[in-house]
């Protein structure tokens, strides 16, 4: 069945470091692609998302690209802040219909320290 | 806009006591609904999605369910809890000709 791999936490930075969290996938077809946020005591947000190959999502400084030849879509930002600190989920769509449930990794957390 | 709405944001119940945490959109018609479960710590568990009214369809058999009483209200139940209910409830809608689902802020239970 569809999945998706994100790579185990935690992940700590300092402030103004270089972010990336790996994101890989295995599904049929070509599926939408997307990356949600998880504040502390809050719902998931959409970041961003992407739904072809080669296409890069983009939103407040992070950015990742559909790598169909990877089956990859790993999340990127190049200068980390301590209110980054979160959950960041990778999710995929398998089909082009909005009925079919997402299907979620398990979640980095995050922590930019000061 | 769209916006979706859950409540309580907190609840405490004792074992054995029953359950309904409700979930509202605003802005669209027709959505498609869906109810998480993330246990401290973990990811997101899908227990029930909904693709009209009184239409549910359950992904883990267990001791809660859900109804969709209106075309725009998700309730997620249960008669009796058990300690491993306690996690935080998430609620999500989405477009069924889009892909992206939007969450609600979430239900925090602690069975007790």
């Amino acid at each position: 069945g569809d999945s998706v791999t994100q790579m185990e936490g935690p992940v700590t930075l300092s402030e103004e470091a270089f972010l990336t969290i790996n994101c890989t996938y295995t599904a049929t077809g070509y599926p939408s692609l997307f990356w949600y946020v998880q504040y502390p005591g809050e719902g998931l947000q959409l970041l961003l998302k992407a739904t072809k190959a080669d296409d890069k999502g983009s939103n407040k400084g992070f950015e990742a690209t559909y790598r169909k030849e990877t089956t990859s879509f790993h999340l990127e930002k190049g200068s980390v802040q301590v209110s980054d600190s979160a959950v960041y989920f990778c999710a995929l769509s398998a089909l082009n219909s909005g009925n079919t449930p997402l299907v979620f990794g398990k979640g980095t957390r995050l922590s930019v320290i000061a | 806009s769209q916006t979706i709405h859950q409540w309580p944001a907190t609840l405490v119940q004792p074992v054995g006591s029953p359950l309904s945490l409700e979930c509202t959109v605003e802005g669209t018609s027709n959505p498609n609904l869906y109810w998480y479960r993330q246990a401290a710590g973990r990811g997101l568990q899908l227990l029930f999605y909904s693709v009209g009214i009184g239409q549910i369809s359950s992904e883990v058999p267990q001791n809660l369910s859900a109804s969709r009483p209106q075309d725009r209200q998700f309730i997620l139940s249960s008669k009796k809890l058990l300690l491993s209910d306690s996690g935080f409830y998430l609620c999500a809608w989405s477009v069924s000709e889009r892909y992206e689902q939007y969450f609600g802020p979430g239900t925090r239970l602690t069975v007790t």
